[in-house]
């Protein structure tokens, strides 16, 4: 069962525009939603994080969004470069003891040409 | 460097051996969490480790794997009779509970011959 669904898989941008991949999860219960960076051969890199009590949380260049009566959120990436070039990771878990055990999407691989 | 720190980066194995990898956490994190990645997938959840006490095993954790936390600090990951279907990044992570922040470490890439 597939808790936490992502797309697209797969992504290409042109250099100063806007990314934006989405999730939809099913388990009400979750209250963390964290988005991860992965570059290859590293581990994945926490990016920003929202929990449902609001609707946006913006760090730079990368803002999420979160509807939590359609149950999704989606991270946009504005003015895209080329090193934002990675595979990007949803997540989510329930309950504060349990924000390290994370659901994670499929990912989506997302390359920005310059 | 104070990340998570893995050891070996890569391990290429024959069936049915058995391999050992080793995690450093973050010294001053008490939870420590194991992950398995296939290509092309997010990471699945293993098990974690509150100090030195294993508090939850996922069903992908077989009886052929064990992993421990010796005295709360680094942990060990042990995959016996080793089989094909094996072959992952096997990656692992130190929670801070206080900010919510999991922090991965590089991972252990596993290939199983």
């Amino acid at each position: 069962q597939q808790q936490v669904k992502q797309s697209p898989q797969s992504l290409i941008v042109q250099k100063g525009g806007i990314s934006i991949i989405n999730c939809a999860y099913e388990n009400t219960a979750f209250d963390y939603f964290p988005w991860y960076q992965q570059f290859p051969g590293k581990g994945p890199a926490l990016l920003i994080a929202i929990r449902p009590d609001v609707s946006e949380k913006k760090e730079g260049r990368f803002t999420i969004s979160f509807n939590k009566s359609a149950k999704q959120f989606s991270l946009h990436i504005m003015d895209s470069q080329p090193g934002d070039s990675a595979t990007y990771f949803c997540a989510a878990s329930r309950g504060y003891n349990q924000g390290g055990k994370l659901i994670f999407g499929q990912g989506t691989e997302l390359s920005v040409k310059p | 460097d104070t990340g998570v720190s893995q050891d070996p980066r890569h391990k290429i194995t024959k069936r049915g051996q058995n391999v050992t990898f080793r995690c450093d956490p973050i010294s001053e994190h008490n939870r420590l969490y194991w992950y398995r990645q296939t290509l092309g997938q997010g990471p699945e959840f293993l098990t974690y480790f509150q100090n030195e006490a294993q508090l939850e095993k996922s069903r992908l954790l077989s009886d052929r794997f064990s992993a421990e936390r010796p005295k709360g600090s680094f942990s060990t990951l042990e995959i016996q009779r080793t089989e094909q279907g094996d072959s992952a990044m096997y990656l692992c992570a130190s929670h801070d509970r206080l900010n919510e922040k999991l922090f991965f470490g590089s991972g252990t890439q596993l290939s199983v011959l």
